[in-house]
């Protein structure tokens, strides 16, 4: 099992461009999660999805949207890029068995946007 | 609502020398409490978790005991390694809504020989 994977690992992005952050994960969990981290301020959860065909917000989800496009995949879109968006990203999945609560994370992605 | 507060880090320590990283909790109702654990350029791990008042977590040589009185959930190791350097995240889960995880700011660990 490969567990959460994303693509890509490092991106370098201009002011106003667009792009998608890609997730999945193996392990038929039904809920997934886009973090991001900063320095001094931990992870903020900027969406998630419960279970497929549904997305919420989470505490930071200005200038992202998000799209379960089935059970496995999750991807978060920045469609017009600003320099605040600058942080490395997690995503994360949970759901099944008795450890149904228990988040597993992917390696994250490293964005810069100039 | 729902917050964790960390002490600050980093915290530098020599290799076996004893381990306490502090936790404190505010929520509502009755969380599931986490340590997660991140590497150097990678994800974070789940490190060990206690889901009700009194449970002690552990894994790898650390504990952490839930304390309902005091909203705490300390993390200690006895002796560390150069190899337990690391940023220490505490998080927790209040039933419902997702399973969603309020984490904390986190405490950077670093251990010399």
């Amino acid at each position: 099992n490969a567990g959460v994977t994303q693509t890509p690992k490092f991106q370098v992005l201009k002011t106003g461009q667009s792009m998608t952050l890609q997730c999945a994960q193996d392990m038929n969990h039904n809920s997934m999660y886009w973090y991001r981290q900063d320095p001094g301020m931990g992870l903020r959860l900027i969406y998630y999805s419960a279970s497929e065909g549904t997305t919420d917000k989470g505490e930071v989800p200005n200038g992202y949207n998000v799209s379960r496009l089935n059970k496995r995949e999750f991807s978060l879109r920045l469609e017009s890029a600003a320099p605040s968006q600058t942080s490395v990203y997690f995503c994360a999945s949970s759901g099944g068995g008795t450890t149904s609560y228990e988040q597993y994370f992917g390696p994250g992605t490293r964005l810069t946007v100039t | 609502g729902d917050s964790v507060t960390q002490m600050e880090g980093p915290v530098t320590l020599s290799e076996e020398a004893f381990l306490t990283i502090n936790c404190t909790y505010t929520a509502t109702g009755y969380p599931s409490l986490f340590w997660y654990v991140q590497y150097p350029g990678e994800g974070l791990q789940l490190l060990l978790k206690a889901t009700k008042a009194d449970d002690k977590g552990s894994n790898k040589g650390f504990e952490a005991t839930y304390r309902k009185e005091t909203t705490s959930f300390h993390l200690e190791k006895g002796s560390v390694q150069v190899s337990d350097s690391a940023v220490y995240f505490c998080a927790l889960r209040v039933a419902g809504g997702g399973n969603k995880l309020t984490f904390g700011t986190g405490t950077q660990l670093k251990v010399e020989l």
